[in-house]
């Protein structure tokens, strides 16, 4: 069955510190899509980053690095330099690929993990 | 840019009351999603639609029904709302993709008190 665990469920920082929020997966298919999720205190997912399964090459946005690794199904994104604003709780998600009609690769959703990034 | 519009950011209902929550996506997405997010539940989902006029139950989809009559629009229904429908409600819409999935945009949110 799919699940998706985030198992740190709050983390506070100070900011300027690098932070790093985990998750791990688990899916039969071999064919499948991983999400990251920002949601800010306003309430909106703001979407950050996709990866399919056939591409582990780490990806850097700005602050933003994900670092995907199949062998240990994790797919952990970290925040260089936190800042006030990172603040939010983010969501990692994963989906399998479907064939047109039918289930279209739903979204399984961590819980969340709280990110608290302070003065 | 996807824009994922919902009709309220906040309602407040009577026990018994029908409640229709609206959603409008302008990019011309075949997907539309409906979710509900609980404090230590996460994201769940409730229905999903991936064409006009077609529907699919998602995990949750006890004591709702949608609605898609047109592509932009993706209605959720609660034909008699109870407080255990008290939620943020959450629609997204995605594309088609070649390999049957694709990133979903979400809209900003309704939160709903049902008393």
């Amino acid at each position: 069955a799919q699940k998706v665990t985030q198992a740190q469920t709050e983390i506070s920082v100070v900011e300027k510190e690098d932070v790093t929020l985990d998750c791990v997966y688990e899916t039969r298919d071999t064919t499948y899509y991983l999400f990251w999720y920002k949601q800010p205190p306003s309430g909106e997912l703001v979407f950050l980053i996709r990866r399919n399964s056939f591409d582990e090459q780490n990806e850097i946005s700005g602050r933003y690095s994900w670092n995907f690794q199949k062998s240990t199904s994790s797919f952990n994104f970290t925040i260089t330099a936190s800042q006030v604003v990172d603040s939010a709780v983010y969501f990692c998600a994963l989906s399998e690929a479907r064939d047109y009609g039918g289930s279209q690769g739903n979204l399984i959703f961590g819980k969340g993990t709280k990110l608290s990034v302070k003065p | 840019d996807v824009k994922v519009t919902q009709s309220s950011r906040y309602l407040v209902k009577r026990t018994g009351e029908k409640v229709f929550l609206e959603c409008v996506q302008d990019m011309d997405h075949e997907n539309m999603f409906w979710y509900r997010q609980d404090p230590g539940l996460g994201l769940r989902l409730i229905y999903f639609s991936y064409d006009v006029k077609m529907k699919e139950k998602g995990d949750i989809p006890e004591g709702y029904s949608v609605s898609r009559e047109k592509k932009e629009r993706f209605s959720l229904i609660l034909e008699s709302a109870s407080t255990n429908q008290t939620s943020m409600y959450l629609c997204a819409s995605s594309l088609l993709g070649s390999m049957g999935t694709d990133t979903q945009y979400f809209g900003p949110g309704t939160r709903l008190t049902v008393l």
